[in-house]
């Protein structure tokens, strides 16, 4: 069964960071990019970052540019999000989430699978 | 920023049609999906480069994009179809409209 499981997710002062992580199972990990989303509370949907199969090209919404960096080990199957300076309008549920390659265009057009989400909350 | 609008509420009869809307600049020149998402779940893609489904997806659930519009269509609405629905394209990054809550009445 393909499977995402996000961890890491908790309450943490403004300024403060965070780690998360996402575990692949039941699909080649390393075929696909991947994708942090986020949600806050009555929110509709908001794509964090991206992240190329093998870990050479990142991108970021400008809103975490600087303070948000995504990684991945696929020895280990999994996907991570460090958040640094965090603030309260990060406070969000993240998603961690599949991206398919189109082998015929070479382009990425819409996220498959998706966790089950881990709750951030940014406050004093 | 490139940005996508959908209208905040659709509401359909049991059996009958919806059509929610997400409307970009030159939307039909991008691939457009749709993903639905109840209550306290996970987003579940429904449509993926414009009108394709994803095995597991009924039939019922269609899509189309042309122009400045692509269309999400729900024929013979059940109230399991309840949800909000969200489109979302690929500009120079990941861009999502701000969902339509479907209510089934």
């Amino acid at each position: 069964e393909v499977q995402l499981v996000e961890s890491g997710g908790g309450l943490v002062q403004p300024g403060g960071s965070l780690r998360l992580s996402c575990a692949a199972s039941g699909f080649t990990f390393s075929s696909y990019w991947m994708s942090w989303v986020r949600q806050a509370p009555g929110k509709g949907l908001e794509w964090v970052a991206n992240i190329k199969q093998d870990g050479s090209e990142k991108y970021y919404v400008d809103s975490v540019k600087g303070r948000f960096t995504i990684s991945r080990d696929n020895a280990k199957n999994s996907l991570y999000l460090q958040m640094n300076s965090l603030r309260a309008e990060d406070t969000a549920v993240y998603y961690c989430a599949r991206v398919p390659i189109d082998y015929g265009s070479g382009k990425t057009y819409y996220m498959d699978v998706w966790g089950k989400g881990t709750t951030v909350t940014v406050s004093s | 920023s490139y940005e996508l609008t959908q209208p905040p509420s659709v509401s359909v009869s049991p059996g009958q049609t919806a059509s929610i809307t997400c409307s970009g600049d030159k939307l039909g020149d991008k691939y457009a999906c749709w993903y639905q998402q109840k209550p306290g779940q996970s987003p579940v893609l429904v449509i993926y480069q414009d009108s394709k489904r994803p095995s597991g997806i009924p039939e019922r659930f269609s899509g189309s994009n042309s122009g400045n519009t692509a269309t999400l269509t729900i024929s013979g609405t059940q109230a399991m179809d309840e949800a909000d629905y969200y489109c979302q394209a690929w500009d120079r990054d990941v861009v999502f409209g701000g969902g339509t809550k479907l209510t089934v009445l």
